[in-house]
């Protein structure tokens, strides 16, 4: 696996707290994103970063932010817990090297449960 | 944008034979397929993919071909195996500055013993 680690893995928080979860790669790769899983709907992109503070939304970005302060790192955050964001948040790299390298790796996952 | 459609969502085969999966896509400007195996309670792992220049491409069991005429490319695992077993996803990717991926919806894979 690429080295891409995810924390916390397990998360189980109350509907209008904040949360942030935190993707770490030591593959210093320039493309980071962040995507959720649920039932019936893949995996589907909420933002993504091609640089250090550089981001852009994705396909469900609502209800999200993002940032990223360093290469390795990129956080995604809940401002305002909902019940509809209970979900599986997997992060993912890319190097984005010149000639177009596209393969794309995931970290393990968190598992955020909001009551 | 792009939209990846997958199917089956289903499939069920005896070991030993083979399994097929289908995508399509929408935007005849995608260049990059590639597709996932995910495990249950596991992150999607990369398998193969195949740029907009190849048609096929082949590693050990499982193959990829591409046909961008009807914008449709599909993954086949031969002499399958129960640890074949999995949800297979299928994704494209725009040549744009974000490389972003948009997957398909899943195809769960059962393999029979």
């Amino acid at each position: 696996d690429a080295g891409i680690t995810q924390s916390p893995r397990h998360k189980v928080t109350e509907t209008g707290t904040p949360v942030t979860l935190r993707c770490h790669q030591t593959e210093n790769h320039r493309y980071m994103y962040w995507y959720r899983q649920d039932p019936g709907h893949g995996l589907r992109l909420i933002h993504y970063s091609y640089g250090v503070k550089d981001t852009d939304k994705g396909e469900v970005s609502d209800g999200y932010s993002v940032s990223r302060s360093k290469t390795e790192d990129f956080l995604l955050t809940l401002e305002s817990a909902t019940s509809s964001q209970t979900s599986v948040y997997f992060c993912a790299i890319s190097s984005g090297l010149a000639g177009g390298t596209y393969e794309q790796y995931f970290g393990p996952g968190t598992r955020l449960t909001v009551t | 944008g792009e939209n990846v459609e997958q199917h089956p969502s289903t499939l069920s085969v005896q070991e030993g034979d083979s399994a097929v999966i289908k995508c399509t896509y929408s935007d005849s400007a995608s260049n990059y397929f590639p597709w996932y195996k995910q495990e249950l309670g596991k992150r999607p792992q990369l398998i193969i993919d195949i740029r907009s220049n190849v048609g096929e491409k082949k590693d050990q069991r499982i193959a990829v071909t591409l046909n961008k005429t009807a914008k449709h490319f599909s993954l086949h695992i031969t002499e399958t195996q129960p640890e074949d077993s999995a949800v297979y996803f299928c994704a494209a990717i725009l040549n744009n500055a974000g490389n972003m991926l948009t997957f398909g919806g899943g195809t769960r894979l059962m393999v029979k013993p």
